[in-house]
């Protein structure tokens, strides 16, 4: 099946900083979707992004499918940034999403 | 309000006991999804459904079965089979095939004592 890797794996974050996350996967998809996991352990959907560049508030995200990378920006981090962000994409070998580790992210104030 | 619900938040179960976790959603999404999430780790497929009286199993079937009667239900048994119970367990759904956008409800932590 497809291999997700999400980099790096942990991340300390000065609040106000701006960060880079970064998702490798090893097979062509036009499907990636970015989530937040809140220290509660709520998952929230932040991207459905297959191709291209998105941007929500403080948060954007870049999807190059040609080269197998995504990338999520955060920028001016807040504390309630914290927490785990997964990418995921589908494997359509056996029909279902493929998730990455997850990238911790801790901001301090 | 539109979402998923799941139920218990947390609960304990005592060895060899089956145990059954309620999920509901009022979205109208064909699909519903099991995962397994253990510290420090991603999400693991348990099972999955795409239609009604259908599902298939995931990476991690084993010690668990479903059932889905309901288009808005996909309720998760934990068996007395499954080893290592213990963890947090989302369920999911999305408007039609593997693919769409997916949403999750807030999960459910299961302890075994």
């Amino acid at each position: 099946g497809i291999q997700v890797e999400q980099s790096p794996p942990d991340l300390i974050l000065q609040e106000g900083a701006n960060s880079t996350l970064r998702c490798n996967f090893s097979d062509s998809v036009n499907n990636l979707q970015w989530f937040h996991q809140n220290p509660w352990g709520q998952l929230i959907n932040l991207f459905y992004i297959p191709s291209g560049t998105k941007q929500n508030g403080r948060l954007s995200a870049t999807t190059v499918a040609t080269e197998r990378y995504s990338l999520l920006y955060i920028s001016s981090s807040q504390t309630t940034d914290s927490g785990v962000y997964f990418c995921a994409v589908i494997d359509y070998g056996n029909n279902r999403l493929a998730f990455g580790k997850g990238n911790q992210v801790v901001v301090i104030p | 309000d539109g979402g998923i619900t799941q139920s218990p938040k947390y609960l304990f179960r005592k060895e060899g006991q089956n145990v059954t976790l309620s999920c509901e959603q009022n979205l109208n999404h064909d699909a519903m999804y099991w995962y397994r999430q253990d510290p420090g780790q991603g999400l693991r497929l348990i099972y999955y459904s795409q239609i009604v009286n259908d599902f298939q199993k995931g990476d991690i079937a084993e010690g668990y079965s479903v059932s889905r009667e309901k288009k808005e239900s996909f309720p998760l048994t934990v068996t007395s089979a499954q080893k290592n119970p213990t963890a947090f367990y989302l369920c999911a759904s999305s408007r039609g095939q593997t693919g769409n956008t997916i949403y999750f409800g807030e999960g459910s932590w299961l302890t075994v004592v």
